[in-house]
């Protein structure tokens, strides 16, 4: 079955500096990968998405993902955060038969001025 | 303007009751999906429908049943038997359902307490 695994349930960086949030994955095919991200009070919005085309995804808000299908990975990273990027981020795989989303438990972002 | 509503915002429910949570699309989307958020586990997807009259299983559907009687409706009723139904609720739907559009729209979500 597939599955995501999202490293860190609580993320906290200073504004201006890097962003990583590790995500990997588990699936017996080319999965669909995709983060959406949820601020406070508002709906979940799709981040980006990696759909077996190239391997660097760029999103929204200056954020990217990269697949490593070696590491079975596709960690979220942004070079330098700000204020609004505080929110719950959420790794996704979609399931095989392609017919419904598979959320991870999320990783909360922090930042601090 | 489009998109999805979710009634009541804020639900309680009684021991060994039922309770129906209302999700309703104007989008014309043909899939639609109910997942719930629990802290620390993020969304995990209770029931989903791709099509009118037909629904599937997620991977929590216990306690919990839905019907698809027409395109922009979805509700979902927690029954008694679904022993830890306090969530936060949400709705989605997605303009295909095989393959999934992975752009879901989400509605605002309910939630559903015990007393």
């Amino acid at each position: 079955a597939q599955s995501v695994t999202q490293l860190d349930s609580h993320v906290s960086v200073s504004e201006g500096t890097p962003v990583l949030l590790r995500c990997n994955y588990s699936s017996s095919y080319s999965p669909s990968l995709f983060w959406y991200v949820q601020h406070p009070n508002k709906g979940l919005q799709l981040l980006l998405k990696y759909t077996s085309a190239a391997t660097l995804v760029k999103g929204i808000n200056g954020f990217e993902a990269e697949f490593k299908k070696s590491e079975t990975s596709f960690h979220l990273t942004k070079p330098s955060a700000h204020m609004s990027d505080a929110a719950e981020y959420f790794c996704v795989v979609r399931n095989q038969a392609g017919t419904a989303l598979i959320f991870g438990k999320g990783t909360t972002l922090s930042v601090s001025s | 303007d489009g998109g999805i509503t979710q009634s009541p915002k804020y639900l309680f429910r009684k021991e060994g009751q039922n309770v129906t949570l209302s999700c309703e699309q104007n989008l014309n989307h043909d899939a639609m999906y109910w997942y719930r958020q629990d802290p620390g586990q993020g969304l995990r997807l209770i029931y989903y429908s791709q099509i009118v009259n037909d629904f599937q299983k997620g991977d929590i559907a216990e306690g919990y049943s839905v019907s698809r009687e027409k395109k922009e409706s979805f509700p979902l009723t927690v029954t008694s038997a679904q022993k830890n139904p306090t969530a936060f609720y949400l709705c989605a739907s997605s303009t295909h359902g095989t393959p999934l559009n992975e752009k879901l729209f989400f509605g605002s979500g309910t939630q559903l307490s015990v007393l």
